[in-house]
């Protein structure tokens, strides 16, 4: 099992810049979550897929955050224009539907810093 | 909506000794799985142990073990012979075991614990 997979794991941009983070969620897994971590707010969840149906999106801040999800296997974080308030750390995660109560599962997220 | 307090931003135990961290949930549903994770410097966040609601049977890891106290709303983590390895922010998370909420994670702030040699 590779577990979840971002990419990249540091990004450094300019303000007004397109950002795109990366996720493979683990094989089977039906669930893909996004999560941004910050000192100030913690964690906070931004959108999560079920079957690559967005379910929930209340957490994306603004327009300018948009996600995809165009297979069980791939989905896509985008940011644009990117700002400094954007910078924090932003984790993908995918959970099985499979087991009850099963526990989420993170990568190793992506550092961001927009300057 | 379910909420879930760690009351303690930072604490600090000397290796080998036993640590517990405190966490408390609201919430008026009777089912729902807690979960603490570990999150170390390398940013990763690791699943340290789980517990079901309706079992009353506290869960233990090896030297992770967690209290819970269903009428208090309780779960705390237990850390026994802490080691420097165990040098992390810890995290409390609550999951609804209901459908109309199945998929919603309710994470607490965190506890960043340092372990002292």
């Amino acid at each position: 099992d590779a577990g979840v997979i971002q990419s990249p794991r540091h990004e450094v941009t300019e303000m007004g810049q397109e950002v795109t983070l990366r996720c493979k969620p683990i094989s089977g897994h039906n669930s893909l979550f996004w999560y941004r971590q910050t000192m100030m707010r913690g964690l906070e969840l931004l959108i999560y897929f079920n079957n690559n149906v967005p379910i929930d999106d209340s957490g994306m801040p603004e327009d300018r955050f948009s996600a995809k999800m165009p297979n069980a296997s791939f989905s896509t974080l985008k940011i644009q224009p990117s700002e400094p308030r954007d910078s924090a750390v932003y984790f993908c995660a995918s959970l099985t539907g499979d087991r009850v109560g099963s526990p989420l599962h993170f990568g190793n997220g992506t550092r961001l810093t927009v300057t | 909506a379910q909420t879930v307090t760690q009351s303690q931003p930072e604490m600090s135990v000397q290796e080998a000794e036993t640590v517990t961290l405190s966490c408390t949930y609201d919430t008026s549903e009777s089912d729902y799985y807690l979960f603490w994770y570990k999150q170390p410097p390398s940013r990763q966040m690791i699943l340290v142990i789980r517990q079901e609601a309706y079992k009353q049977q506290n869960a233990t890891e090896n030297r992770f073990s967690v209290n819970f106290q269903k009428a208090a709303k309780s779960f705390s983590l237990k850390i026994s012979d802490s080691q420097l390895g165990d040098a992390a922010m810890y995290f409390c998370a609550y999951r609804s075991a209901f459908s109309y909420n199945f998929n919603k994670f309710y994470f607490g702030s965190g506890t960043k614990l340092n372990v002292k040699p």
